[in-house]
């Protein structure tokens, strides 16, 4: 079946710092691809998304590029900020259901 | 606000309780999904509706568990004589099929369950 992996965490990092949070997945056929945040107390949101090989969503400075060879979606963002402290969930949504499939979450701190 | 809202935000409960959770999704969406969130872990999928039809459940929805859709609209997710195994928060979600992002979920807030 399908399934997503991400880097465990907690990932603490001082403000500014690069970051990176590595997703790999595992699906038949075309997957669509996403990384939703939690902010402490608040609900997921939506922060990026890319439907097809090679693709790359991009939303509030982070990244991510759909490598089908390497069946990774790799979230990235150049400079991170101590209000971008939140749980990140990598998922996937194949192309044969409508459920979305889930990583266990990276939890990121980021100090000034 | 007109996003997803979920009620009650808290429900303690004692083993062997019936509970029943609400989902309001946003207005316009006629999909409508619930899943199940333990600490540490990625959202688990249970269930999804187009309009008023339940079109897949996991197999992580016990008989304990059902949900309902009944006009489409907003949804209900009861469980049966709980266990303690079923504390989590549960997690709603909404979208629109067609519309010009298609396959974005919108998540409400959820219902954070403790079984006593």
């Amino acid at each position: 079946g399908n399934s997503v992996t991400q880097m465990e965490g907690p990932v603490t990092l001082s403000e500014e710092a690069f970051l990176t949070i590595n997703c790999t997945y595992t699906a038949t056929g075309y997957p669509s691809l996403f990384w939703y945040v939690q902010y402490p107390g608040e609900g997921l949101q939506l922060l990026l998304k890319a439907t097809k090989a090679d693709d790359k969503g991009s939303n509030k400075g982070f990244e991510a590029t759909y490598r089908k060879e390497t069946t990774s979606f790799h979230l990235e963002k150049g400079s991170v900020q101590v209000s971008d402290s939140a749980v990140y969930f990598c998922a996937l949504r194949g192309n044969y259901g409508q459920n979305f499939v889930f990583g266990p979450g990276t939890r990121l701190s980021v100090l000034p | 606000d007109t996003g997803v809202s979920q009620d009650p935000r808290h429900k303690i409960t004692k083993r062997g309780q019936n509970v029943t959770f609400r989902c309001d999704p946003i207005s316009e969406h006629n999909r409508l999904y619930w899943y199940r969130q333990t600490l540490g872990q990625g959202p688990e999928f249970l269930t999804y509706f187009q309009n008023e039809a339940q079109l897949e459940k996991s197999r992580l929805l016990s008989d304990r568990f059902s949900a309902e859709r009944p006009k489409g609209s907003f949804s209900t997710l009861e469980i049966q004589r709980t266990e303690q195994g079923d504390s989590a928060m549960y997690l709603c979600a909404s979208s629109l099929l067609g519309g010009e992002v298609t396959d974005t979920q919108y998540f409400g807030p959820g219902t954070r369950l403790t079984v006593l």
